[in-house]
């Protein structure tokens, strides 16, 4: 079974600064997605970033970007300029790209916290 | 375009009460989804859809029963809810696997 782990609880960056979340992840498969969502104390999830595994390049969205090292599997978030709407939950998510795997394997989550 | 919608926002429930929760979305998704919340745990699947009329058990499906009869409508139901099932819920829609899955903003279910 697939287990994704995200070793910070907690993190906290000054507002305009750049922080990177991690993410690791444990699967023998070779074609997947990989997701980081957004929790905002609303507690509606919300999707930052979306990788396809047989992609190299990391992916971008504006402020977002990823480190994407399958070899390693990890999957790691930065955000740059961070700016106080930022202040959420992350949770990085794995799913399976093989018919019958219809499940998000989320993380438990880091608390970022933007100080002004 | 109201996207995934859930009623109810929050519920009370005593142990042994029944309730049902409704997921609704207007997006034409075939795939929808309940999962549960609670606190350390991240985000847990109960049981999923890949179409109407179809359902399968997720991660963790005990004590919860679905039903898929519209396309739009996903029904989670608690039959005799127990204080361990106290959780927050979300429901999520995919157009197709792998797709981005848009999420509700969840219930948050009290069992005494």
């Amino acid at each position: 079974a697939q287990t994704v782990t995200q070793s910070q609880p907690e993190m906290s960056v000054q507002e305009a600064e750049t922080v990177t979340l991690s993410c690791t992840y444990d699967t023998s498969e070779s074609d997947y997605y990989l997701f980081w969502y957004k929790q905002p104390p609303s507690r509606q999830m919300i999707l930052v970033i979306r990788q396809e595994a047989y992609k190299q390049q990391n992916a971008t969205e504006n402020r977002f970007s990823v480190n994407f090292q399958k070899a390693a599997k990890s999957f790691s978030l930065k955000i740059s300029d961070s700016q106080l709407g930022d202040a959420a939950m992350y949770f990085c998510a794995y799913r399976s790209a093989w018919g019958g795997s219809e499940k998000l394997v989320f993380g438990k989550g880091t608390k970022l916290t933007v100080n002004p | 375009n109201a996207g995934v919608t859930q009623t109810p926002k929050f519920r009370v429930l005593k142990t042994g009460q029944s309730m049902t929760l409704l997921c609704a979305q207007d997006m034409n998704h075939e795939y929808m989804y309940w999962y549960r919340q609670d606190p350390g745990m991240g985000l847990r699947l109960i049981h999923y859809s890949v179409g109407e009329g179809t359902t399968a058990k997720g991660e963790v499906p005990d004590g919860y029963n679905v039903s898929r009869l519209k396309k739009q409508n996903f029904l989670l139901g608690l039959e005799s809810a127990a204080p361990s099932q106290t959780s927050v819920y979300f429901c999520a829609s995919s157009y197709f696997q792998g797709y981005e899955q848009f999420f509700g903003p969840g219930t948050r279910l009290t069992v005494l």
